[in-house]
């Protein structure tokens, strides 16, 4: 099946920095979702890239999803102690809807 | 949005005991439920699909005998743990598939000490 590659595994940053998280696919793919984790918490969506090249912004978050489809990458700006957290990509393996494969996320911390 | 209930939070339970989790999708129906375990400071891996009516789908390396998944009704999923041991204690956690063009909801997880 499908795998993604995401990194990096830890970023620490001071408040008001700006933070990226990547995930990279040998193989194309039909859609990635982001997803953050907060602390003893539950994953959250964030959001779907389905189209090629497609970048989409959320407030602070901007996404992106790479041309041929095989990577995308997460951006904040100005990061808040809000931010915390982990945040994953994730892919649908093989062609069953549903059965995520995670990326191994990136922890987040960002110092007042 | 859609809504799923985990129960329990959090459960401590001797060696050898059995655990019960149940997953509900409170405001629509799911024939499909997704059952995750999650390790500290590692990621999500998917354990199994439960699919309503039908058995569930395990994915590899996973033990269908020690992890029971039963899909009794649209709104409804249990794992059962059955002979728990320390190595099982882990964070689980269920998810439903997106209704709409969400992503797919998550339970707020169940956090499984087994001492």
């Amino acid at each position: 099946g499908q795998q993604v590659m995401q990194i990096p595994q830890y970023q620490h940053v001071q408040e008001g920095e700006d933070f990226t998280t990547y995930c990279n696919s040998s193989t194309t793919l039909s859609n990635i979702q982001w997803y953050k984790q907060r602390p003893g918490g539950h994953p959250v969506f964030l959001i779907q890239l389905v189209k090629s090249g497609e970048v989409k912004k959320q407030k602070r978050l901007t996404f992106q999803f790479g041309e041929a489809k095989k990577n995308s990458s997460l951006h904040i700006t100005a990061t808040q102690t809000t931010d915390v957290g982990t945040y994953f990509c994730a892919i649908d393996r093989g062609s069953t809807l549903g059965r995520l494969y995670f990326g191994r996320g990136t922890q987040l911390t960002v110092w007042p | 949005g859609a809504v799923v209930s985990q129960h329990p939070s959090r459960v401590i339970c001797k060696s050898g005991t059995s655990v019960k989790i149940e997953c509900r999708s409170l405001d629509f129906q799911a024939t499909t439920m997704f059952w995750y375990r999650q390790f500290p400071k590692q990621s999500l891996m998917l354990m199994a699909t439960s699919n309503e009516g039908s058995k569930a789908t395990y994915e590899q390396g996973v033990e269908k005998d020690k992890f029971l998944i039963n899909h009794a009704s649209l709104t409804l999923s249990t794992l059962t743990v059955t002979s728990a041991h320390p190595e099982d204690s882990s964070f689980y956690i269920c998810s439903a598939p997106p209704t709409g063009t969400s992503g797919y909801t998550f339970g707020s997880g169940t956090r499984l000490t087994v001492v």
